[in-house]
């Protein structure tokens, strides 16, 4: 069936390092794509977005990279902080709109 | 703007009661809404979608009466566990939006646990 899957369960990264989150997908019919943050306790919260017709998106601090070849997903978080701390996920949506999670990644910053 | 709100945020049980969690779109209207159960250290599953006025539907394995899920209004979804067990303790998320505009917003979740 189909499934989004992360290679790394932690990251740890010293405070003001960049940080890459990786996760492959397997229906490469998804056209949209999404990275949360969740915080302890809390409700995933909205990072960026990207469409299948573009390869590479920016926002503030934050980068998303889509490789379609391959069915890979990255987000870069730049001058990691320690308020980034948190487990990310990304997740793919399908042609009836219900999203699908990755297994997530925590990234934990040391000051 | 694009807030969802949820209540209780926690809730503690015995076992074999009901327990109704509200999801509400605060600052938009929302003809779908989405049901997800996280266990601890896991990702978010789909329960079920909820659609306004209208009959939802459930993912496989998911018991849809067991999981009682009402849509009155463009505005609140409600899903009932009934019957708790403390299998049944999780975190239980919605989210709102995402039919023809892509990102789902969502709420802070309710922590259930059952006794």
């Amino acid at each position: 069936g189909e499934s989004v899957g992360l290679h790394l369960p932690t990251l740890s990264v010293q405070e003001g390092d960049n940080s890459i989150i990786n996760c492959a997908y397997s229906n490469s019919a998804s056209d949209y794509f999404i990275w949360y943050k969740q915080e302890s306790g809390k409700g995933p919260q909205f990072i960026i977005d990207i469409r299948s017709n573009m390869d590479k998106r920016q926002g503030q601090r934050v980068t998303v990279l889509l490789n379609k070849t391959v069915k890979h997903l990255s987000l870069q978080i730049a001058a990691t902080q320690p308020g980034d701390s948190a487990v990310y996920f990304c997740a793919e949506m399908d042609s009836s709109y219900k999203l699908i999670f990755g297994s997530g990644t925590r990234l934990l910053v040391r000051p | 703007g694009a807030v969802v709100s949820q209540h209780p945020s926690w809730v503690i049980c015995k076992s074999g009661t009901s327990v109704k969690i509200e999801c509400r779109s605060l600052d938009f209207q929302a003809t779908t809404m989405f049901w997800y159960r996280q266990f601890p250290k896991q990702s978010l599953m789909l329960m079920a979608t909820s659609n306004e006025g209208s009959k939802a539907t459930y993912e496989q394995g998911v018991e849809k009466d067991k999981f009682l899920i009402n849509h009155a209004s463009l505005t609140l979804s409600t899903l009932t566990v009934t019957s708790a067990h403390p299998e049944d303790s999780s975190f239980y998320i919605c989210s709102a939006g995402g039919v023809g505009e892509g990102t789902q917003y969502f709420g802070p979740g309710t922590r259930l646990l059952v006794l």
